[in-house]
């Protein structure tokens, strides 16, 4: 059963780099079937798509996040990573990473999410 | 401001049924397919209805979902106390992005 899990720090000051990963079990990263996304989810407001990678690198990005965020993978660690540069405290949310079907455009499996807090 | 627009609320007793609406645009909804997410408190997301109205691993025939142009539903039949959850629409956009629904809060009375 594939199973996904976010890590990194659950503090970031303002104007530093929030930096995620997202380590992918139980199926490979290198499927041709599926990206690699992260969302967003702020306290008590919806989801928010920040992006998604492909295993063979292509990747795309939410156009008001776009100039600020990196996603990566590392296919022989099966993992994939979000890094957004000058957060504010606007960037305080959950953080999900998740599967995404391609051409379905579908999000499952998801991870159980990390809470990022963006402060002094 | 989401792209999809979902009430923000809907409520029924238990046993009733309840439909959740999606609206978008020729842009998402009308031409690409539309997932639906449950989100229980405190937990992540949870696939619930794929390619518009295919059922995810596990999820009871209780669940459906359809599409109709700019607009697409989920309806929810014989609710239980355990159906209690913020329900999320999701889409591809022409735009080159995915969007979701602001949400809808499902409150079993």
């Amino acid at each position: 059963q594939l199973q996904l899990q976010e890590s990194g720090p659950g503090l970031v000051k303002p104007s530093e780099t929030l930096s995620l990963t997202c380590t992918v079990s139980g199926g490979s990263i290198s499927s041709s079937d599926y990206f690699w996304g992260w969302i967003r989810q702020p306290p008590g407001k919806g989801l928010e798509w920040i992006g998604h990678i492909y295993y063979a690198g292509a990747t795309y990005y939410s156009p008001s996040l776009k100039s600020r965020v990196t996603i990566a993978v590392d296919t022989s660690k099966n993992q994939f990573s979000l890094k957004l540069i000058s957060v504010t405290a606007a960037d305080t949310a959950v953080y999900y990473c998740a599967r995404l079907r391609r051409g379905y455009n579908w999000f499952g499996p998801w991870g159980q999410g990390t809470l990022v807090t963006v402060s002094s | 401001q989401s792209v999809l627009t979902q009430p923000p609320s809907v409520s029924a007793a238990p046993g009733q049924n309840v439909t959740i609406s999606c609206s978008g645009s020729s842009s998402n909804i009308e031409n690409h397919y539309v997932s639906w997410y449950q989100q229980l408190p405190g937990t992540a997301p949870k696939l619930l209805i794929y390619d518009n109205k295919k059922r995810s691993s596990g999820i009871p025939d209780r669940f459906s979902g359809s599409k109709s142009g700019t607009s697409a539903t989920l309806d929810i039949t014989g609710l239980q106390t355990g159906d209690e959850a913020d329900y999320y629409c999701g889409a591809w956009d022409s735009s080159l992005s995915a969007v979701f629904g602001g949400g809808t809060k499902l409150t079993v009375l």
